[in-house]
């Protein structure tokens, strides 16, 4: 199994709509998860930390499952601007390094 | 607020030609990283390092060696450029990532070999 897996998209969805991705880790002793935001060409940037059970901000909201090993990001009311690349990262095993999903594509259409 | 400074920002090489991809930060973080970003692949992780002195491999490390003399450099070395390493190259710090903490990238670095 693979350390971080996503769905690698695009998800197409119309302005305003809600949208959700998930990205499943393997390890279960992980205790921090982040998503990240990347724009074509640009380096990754924190949109969001998850330590517990969730986290939200503004129309962003991610939450954990630390049962089925899923961490979830949720965005309302889509804007243009929020078509990007959403990267899942968890720490590795020996919480050494950070690991990458490969990224979930969200295309925003007016 | 200088953060993560990569340079060059772009580079075309030939095949065979080795050169120096450069990496420093200023916000004394311990972990340092490199990646490569090929299409439909993501971040695939070369190298790390968890302190000064200590390097370890990640995922896709051959054809590249890395050195940590100082907490705030982390250069990555081509030794004989490939077509196969044309990519985009992204260097990262933070402090330990079992500490929890945000991942601060370079702007990265676009090499293309021919």
């Amino acid at each position: 199994r693979k350390e971080v897996e996503q769905d690698p998209g695009p998800f197409n969805v119309p302005e305003g709509a809600t949208v959700a991705f998930n990205c499943t880790y393997s390890n279960s002793a992980s205790q921090s998860f982040f998503w990240y935001r990347q724009d074509c060409r640009k380096e990754p940037k924190l949109l969001m930390s998850v330590y517990s059970s969730g986290n939200e901000d503004g129309r962003f909201t991610a939450q954990l499952n630390r049962a089925s090993q899923y961490i979830s990001l949720l965005i309302r009311d889509s804007k243009l601007s929020d078509s990007a690349t959403y990267l899942c990262v968890v720490p590795g095993r020996g919480f050494q390094k950070l690991v990458f999903g490969t990224g979930t594509r969200l295309l925003v259409s007016p | 607020n200088a953060g993560v400074t990569q340079t060059p920002k772009f580079q075309v090489l030939k095949t065979g030609q080795s050169m120096t991809l450069q990496c420093a930060q200023d916000m004394n973080h311990e972990y340092m990283s490199w990646y490569r970003q090929d299409p439909g692949m993501g971040l695939r992780l070369i190298h790390y390092s968890v302190g000064a002195g200590i390097t370890d491999q990640g995922e896709v490390p051959n054809g590249y060696n890395v050195s940590r003399s100082t907490t705030e450099d982390f250069p990555l070395r081509l030794l004989s450029a490939a077509p196969s390493q044309t990519s985009v190259y992204f260097c990262a710090s933070s402090y330990s990532p079992g500490k929890n903490t945000e991942a601060f990238f370079g702007q990265g670095t676009r090499l293309t070999v021919v």
